[in-house]
């Protein structure tokens, strides 16, 4: 089944603590993005990435960090998570000739 | 400063009735405006607008956009429960595919049985 895949679903962390959010696809796209969604304000694009080894800082990048080491694969590394970055984020993937997205399911993230 | 609005940013209506939601952008090379429906979950995509005037119909939703205005249109007619949702516009600087993405806030619609 063509899918995008975020783990984990949900996280709960404290200030200062190292995470990583994965997200994976197995339809060979070559574009792959980073959203976060808080109440009132929409969608708001962190990293994007064309192809491997190719990304581009979005909307709110600052306190996100991203790889494209390989085309299946788009890690969010938070270095130094805070509560402001608590939000609900979502990864997405298309073709690289296609303007149709393709998301996961999101994952809820609560730093205290 | 890039940034696309959307109005209004709430609307309810009854099931039967014809909605416009409104999508205006201020992108540095501006190449795409696309809509998305955004239920209790992740969006999905609805359309996708890169030429002045040429509407993109599915089903009861159509959709334009005005490249001289900026702004686009998002048109549903005979409204069911189950069009209830957050509608998102967002404007890309890419002409062939995906970049960067700017977002409207969205448009939570509501339709009463």
């Amino acid at each position: 089944e063509a899918q995008v895949t975020q783990n984990p679903r949900y996280l709960i962390t404290v200030t200062g603590k190292k995470l990583t959010v994965t997200c994976s696809q197995n339809m060979n796209h070559e574009y792959m993005s980073w959203y976060r969604q808080d109440p009132g304000l929409g969608l708001r694009q962190i990293y994007y990435s064309m192809n491997v080894e190719v990304t581009d800082k979005g909307d709110v990048p600052e306190g996100y960090k991203v790889s494209r080491k390989e085309k299946r694969n788009f890690p969010l590394i938070l270095e130094s998570p805070s509560p402001n970055q608590t939000s609900l984020y979502f990864c997405a993937s298309s073709r690289g000739d296609s303007y149709e997205q393709y998301f996961g399911p999101g994952t809820r993230l609560t730093v205290t | 400063e890039d940034k696309v609005v959307q109005s209004p940013l709430s609307l309810v209506v009854h099931e039967g009735d014809t909605v416009t939601l409104n999508c205006s952008y201020e992108v540095t090379n501006f190449r795409s405006l696309l809509w998305y429906k955004q239920e209790k979950k992740a969006p999905t995509f609805l359309f996708m607008l890169t030429s002045s005037g040429i509407e993109k119909k599915s089903g009861r939703l159509s959709s334009i956009l005005d490249k001289k205005e900026l702004f686009s249109i998002l048109n549903i007619t005979a409204t069911q429960t189950g069009d209830s949702a957050i509608y998102l516009c967002a404007a890309s600087d890419r002409g062939s595919t995906l970049g960067r993405l700017y977002f409207g806030r969205g448009t939570q619609l509501t339709v009463w049985p």
